[in-house]
């Protein structure tokens, strides 16, 4: 089965830009996560969806958004990027009644 | 709040050496689950194992074992017999039962030389 993906795998952007990150989940996961990793704030919780719906967000500027599809498929959208959004991007799936979360490769936005 | 402490930020053993990652966690929940996940150079998060609050078993699988104990607030993980693709960055989290949200500690980078 295939695990969860994440595309684009590398980004560069440039102070300003918008940038869109996508996720798609294990097959039969609806439950999909973000998180930013940085050398600074370590691992730290963007927002959660399921079936459609944003259930959790953490505390990030309302610059950082994101939504989820029909088919689980998850996207999130960081406008006006600045150089401390450059960090690594991870996606998490999880599927119903099971307590575990399976992450991504990850996208590494660099924001020059 | 709830809240993940990974004292140790880094640690070097010789292949063969047995080595332990402690893991302290914070919280009033009463229901909860506790991960270990691990982190190579690709950037990847890969799950170990996990924890419910309910089952303080300690078990064995393969070369890695935990040892949950509840009245310390600890949640420690030890690799027996460690190898060099053992090298890596482990994260421990804290996860409560309403939510998809983690709680990471700061991460411990484990590397072990031939």
């Amino acid at each position: 089965k295939a695990g969860v993906t994440q595309t684009p795998r590398y980004l560069i952007k440039t102070r300003g830009q918008q940038v869109t990150l996508s996720c798609s989940p294990i097959s039969g996961h609806r439950s999909v996560s973000w998180y930013q990793q940085t050398p600074g704030q370590g691992l730290q919780f963007l927002f959660e969806y399921f079936s459609e719906t944003q259930r959790n967000k953490g505390n990030f500027p309302g610059r950082f958004s994101g939504r989820q599809f029909s088919n689980s498929r998850s996207e999130m959208n960081v406008s006006t990027l600045e150089l401390g959004d450059s960090a690594l991007y991870l996606c998490a799936s999880r599927r119903d009644l099971q307590e575990t979360q399976y992450f991504g490769p990850g996208t590494r936005l660099l924001v020059l | 709040a709830q809240k993940v402490t990974q004292a140790q930020t880094e640690i070097s053993v010789v292949e063969k050496e047995d080595v332990t990652l402690d893991c302290v966690y914070e919280t009033r929940d009463t229901t909860y689950y506790l991960f270990w996940y691990k982190q190579p150079p690709s950037g990847e998060l890969v799950f170990l194992i996990r924890r419910n609050s309910f089952d303080e078993q300690n078990e064995i699988s393969g070369r890695y074992s935990w040892n949950f104990q509840k009245s310390t607030s600890s949640f420690n993980f030890t690799i027996t017999a460690s190898q060099v693709v053992d090298s890596a960055v482990y994260f421990c989290a804290l996860r409560m039962s309403n939510t998809d949200k983690l709680i990471f500690g700061t991460g411990t980078r484990l590397q072990v030389f031939p």
